[in-house]
């Protein structure tokens, strides 16, 4: 596609449920990163893909998050048994190399 | 371990003002530097990105510059518009990493 895409572009959740937040990257973007940013917060790495390589999971804050990317494109990120802290914008960028181009991003309302 | 600082934290001028937004980084040994702007409740938009062997890079009213030594960024901002009101965020990645490290931005508002 044109651009990062992601979905949903905003979900609010019940503490406890699991969520799964979508990212479609650029076509041929072979890297892949997740953030969170939380309010007022800056930017926290959450986990890169690159190519076929074993992701960097080293910013997953909880055993609660894990993330997934098949077929080198799609990422999937899930959450699980959510908690009211795991609310904020979670943001998926790619890139070709390493200047990234970031996705709306998903607004995450645990309620 | 890197740490990225951007000041001021935040800044109102007015319509037609030039004006610099500054990032500092604390480890000089960075691949490249990046500007984004976002808007609120929206993802990141890039800017400029400015690679280690750069000193500038410039995209219409913006110009970006980079001191690896000295560990500086600045964004120039010509002739500011109420449309350039928006939070700016500098990232670095480290020599031989994927990461950005980010700054915690300055939000700008332009008075019309």
């Amino acid at each position: 596609g044109a651009g990062v895409s992601q979905s949903p572009s905003n979900k609010v959740t019940e503490k406890g449920k699991d969520v799964e937040l979508r990212c479609d990257p650029i076509s041929g973007h072979t890297a892949l990163y997740w953030y969170r940013q939380s309010l007022g917060q800056g930017l926290e790495f959450l986990i890169y893909f690159q190519g076929n390589s074993a992701p960097d999971k080293s910013g997953l804050p909880s055993d609660r998050f894990s993330a997934e990317r098949t077929g080198g494109s799609v990422s999937t990120l899930t959450i699980q048994r959510t908690q009211q802290e795991d609310s904020a914008v979670y943001l998926c960028a790619s890139s070709p190399d390493r200047g990234y181009t970031f996705g709306s991003g998903t607004r995450l309302t645990v309620v | 371990k890197q740490e990225v600082t951007q000041i001021p934290a935040a800044l109102s001028v007015p319509e037609g003002e030039n004006l610099v937004l500054n990032c500092s980084f604390t480890d000089s040994a960075i691949y490249n530097l990046q500007w984004f702007r976002q808007d609120p409740g929206k993802g990141l938009t890039s800017l400029l990105l400015i690679q280690s062997s750069q000193r500038e890079q410039t995209s219409g009213r913006l110009n970006a510059s980079l001191d690896k030594s000295s560990g500086r960024s600045t964004l120039y901002i010509a002739a500011s518009q109420p449309g350039d009101s928006a939070t700016y965020l500098c990232a670095v990645i480290r020599g031989g990493t994927y990461k950005y490290i980010f700054g915690t931005g300055t939000r700008l508002k332009v008075l019309a």
